[in-house]
């Protein structure tokens, strides 16, 4: 089975441009989670989606960050416009059930903006 | 602030030499999750202890959750090279919400 997918891997862009980056949870999970992970602060949860419905975004950095889930099979993070500070790894995770229950995580976004 | 400190951030040990690293807070939680994560790829949940005192073993790989439920170790024996990585343990505050440490760097030379 396909875990969760996240692309792109690598993203290198320009302070000021817009960026998406996207997720494809595990078929049947009905939680998702976008992190940012940086080696100053850790893994940090941007926002967290239960049923396709935004729970809690307080981890949302600013307005320039934004996050969409359509569907069961698909969320966005959108930055915008993006700064050199929002440079690191951005992970979506899955999860089945409620609960603190395993966390499935995707490969991870490396966004460098320069 | 809810924290949960790691110790030590950076470990790097011969192959066969045996290594623990800590998990504290002063705050409570409900489970405690050990993860590992390696270069380029995103964590990987190892075990969940829930019980305060429990204790779990996977192969060389034995976890403790303290009494109290504010702390953890993870105890490896006999480090092999294969057990490199970023050791992460995450803390249960809610039905959904984890408290992240800052991870262990953990190398085994051969």
């Amino acid at each position: 089975d396909a875990g969760v997918i996240q692309s792109p891997r690598h993203e290198v862009t320009e302070m000021g441009q817009e960026v998406t980056l996207r997720c494809k949870p595990i078929s049947g999970h009905n939680s998702l989670f976008w992190y940012r992970q940086t080696m100053m602060r850790g893994l940090e949860l941007l926002i967290y989606f239960n049923n396709n419905v935004p729970i809690d975004d307080s981890g949302m950095p600013e307005d320039r960050f934004s996050a969409k889930m359509p569907n069961a099979s698909f969320s966005t993070l959108k930055i915008q416009p993006s700064e050199p500070r929002d440079s690191a790894v951005y992970f979506c995770a899955s999860s089945a059930g409620t609960g603190v229950v395993k966390q499935y995580f995707g490969p991870g976004t490396r966004l460098t903006v320069t | 602030t809810q924290l949960l400190e790691q110790s030590p951030q950076f470990l790097s040990i011969q192959e066969g030499e045996n290594l623990t690293v800590y998990c504290n807070s002063s705050s409570v939680f409900s489970s405690l999750q050990w993860y590992r994560q390696e270069p380029g790829e995103g964590p990987v949940l190892l075990v969940t202890v829930v019980t305060g005192g429990e204790v779990k073993k996977l192969k060389r790989l034995t976890f403790q959750f303290g009494d109290a439920r504010k702390d953890s170790s993870l105890h490896i024996t006999a480090a092999q090279p294969g057990d490199t990585g970023l050791y992460l343990c995450a803390g249960g505050k809610s039905n959904y919400q984890l408290i992240w440490g800052a991870g262990t760097k953990l190398i085994i030379k051969p």
